[in-house]
């Protein structure tokens, strides 16, 4: 079974709008990462927060982790249409990369 | 895609045959993972290699077969013993395990 799993499942947002995303998991993580998907493409890293981090922000990406609720937030701020994507959070609880992905949002961005 | 080739991008094949999938890195790194991805879903560890010579296996490893003989090649055996192959298959690699991983561009096994 899959230990992440995202909200919401879709979201539609027009240019310049923020897009959050959320992702919860069940079991004590090393580590939560988030990746993109462009549709029939292979991922690309966005962000990776360890379990003793709170927050970390790049370019127009934020994310959160709570470790007591077991959850983490993706925020892309002023998105644009390139954004359109799925997006993937992955948790690693045993520091050897053994990754569990959720089952993603599927983001569009409307121009 | 970060340095790692994945080939064919799109493979057919007979039920009943095996199948091999290609995975090649340029970026030196020693962990090597490959996963599964059915249509609207996540993805699913299959093997996953920290060093060369070593691998185990992931969490949906039945059907499947993999070899690490050399750093940057970790090739993936879709076996006739894989009740359901058809799927995206992508190839990663992570120059330390607890760190992010680099995915290849994916390869679309189809078996009939």
């Amino acid at each position: 079974s899959q230990q992440g799993e995202e909200d919401p499942q879709a979201l539609s947002i027009q240019e310049g709008e923020n897009a959050t995303m959320n992702c919860s998991y069940k079991t004590s993580i090393n580590n939560l990462q988030w990746y993109r998907q462009n549709s029939g493409r292979g991922l690309v890293h966005l962000i990776l927060i360890r379990s003793n981090e709170r927050e970390k922000h790049s370019g127009r990406l934020r994310v959160t982790l709570d470790t007591s609720k077991k959850s983490s937030s993706l925020l892309i701020t002023a998105s644009r249409a390139a954004d359109t994507a799925s997006y993937f959070c992955a948790t690693d609880p045993t520091s050897y990369g053994k990754l569990t992905f959720g089952q993603g949002t599927i983001l569009t961005v409307h121009p | 895609d970060g340095g790692i080739t994945q080939s064919p991008k799109y493979l057919f094949r007979k039920e009943g045959q095996n199948v091999t999938l290609s995975c090649e890195q340029n970026l030196n790194h020693d962990a090597m993972y490959w996963y599964r991805q059915d249509p609207g879903q996540g993805l699913r560890l299959i093997y996953y290699s920290q060093i060369v010579n070593d691998f185990q296996k992931g969490d949906i490893a039945e059907g499947y077969s993999v070899s690490r003989e050399k750093k940057e090649s970790f090739p993936l055996t879709v076996t006739s013993a894989q009740k359901n192959p058809t799927a995206f298959y992508l190839c990663a690699s992570s120059g330390q395990a607890a760190y992010e991983q680099y995915f290849g561009p994916g390869t679309r096994l189809t078996v009939t």
